[in-house]
């Protein structure tokens, strides 16, 4: 079975620009969810989609948005960049319940100028 | 959300056994108990989870205290690889969502 993978690896935009980031989920699982890590700090959830639905969101503005596909992939997407969204953007793809387990991918690192 | 508190930093010798402890005092009758850790450069990897009963896995073990306020994750032995940041998280037990809420963890140092 292949893993959780997104892209790209690295990103560099400028403040006002907009942004899209990928996601390919883990065979067999029909949950997304999106985490964005600072530096230093722990990831924080962003979204969470479920058969193409949105299932949750955390504390993060509209211009945070995010598409999940019939065959489960996702996008998340950014728009105005602000300095501040600068972080490692992570996705988990999993089955929906609250025990299972969540798969990672390596993240894609966002460089705000 | 209930939250959990961790020790910002740990170290421990190679080979040696590791306690990991995590306190969540505000945690309800529904929420699991998880661990995952993050390796350098790495998105985060489930280590294990628990509701009441101590669980075991090829990875770690994890002792859930009487009251379930708070848990300790066991590495038997650990190993350079082992050097991570370790969270402890709890996950609403109903489903309607199965978010992370991540605190800052415990950077856990492995010397050699």
């Amino acid at each position: 079975e292949t893993g959780v993978t997104q892209s790209p690896t690295h990103l560099i935009k400028t403040r006002g620009q907009q942004v899209t980031l990928r996601c390919s989920s883990q065979s067999g699982h029909n949950t997304v969810s999106w985490y964005q890590q600072a530096l230093g700090q722990g990831p924080q959830f962003i979204f969470q989609y479920y058969r193409e639905e949105e299932n949750g969101r955390g504390n993060f503005p509209p211009r945070f948005s995010g598409l999940q596909f019939p065959n489960y992939s996702s996008e998340l997407n950014v728009n105005a960049l602000e300095l501040d969204d600068s972080a490692l953007y992570l996705c988990a793809s999993s089955l929906l319940t609250s025990t299972d387990t969540q798969y990672f991918g390596p993240g894609t690192r966002l460089t705000v100028l | 959300d209930a939250k959990t508190t961790q020790p910002n930093s740990m170290e421990s010798n190679e080979e040696e056994p590791v306690h990991l402890p995590c306190n969540h005092s505000t945690i309800s009758g529904t929420d699991y108990i998880h661990w995952y850790r993050q390796l350098p450069s790495q998105g985060p990897e489930y280590v294990i989870h628990g509701l009441t009963s101590n669980v075991n896995n090829r990875m770690a073990s994890l002792a859930i205290a009487e009251d379930r306020k708070s848990s300790t994750l066991i590495l038997h032995r650990a190993t350079l690889r082992d050097a991570a940041v370790y969270y402890c998280i709890l996950s609403f037990g109903r489903g309607a969502t199965n978010k992370l809420i991540f605190g800052t963890g415990t950077l856990l140092a492995v010397q050699p």
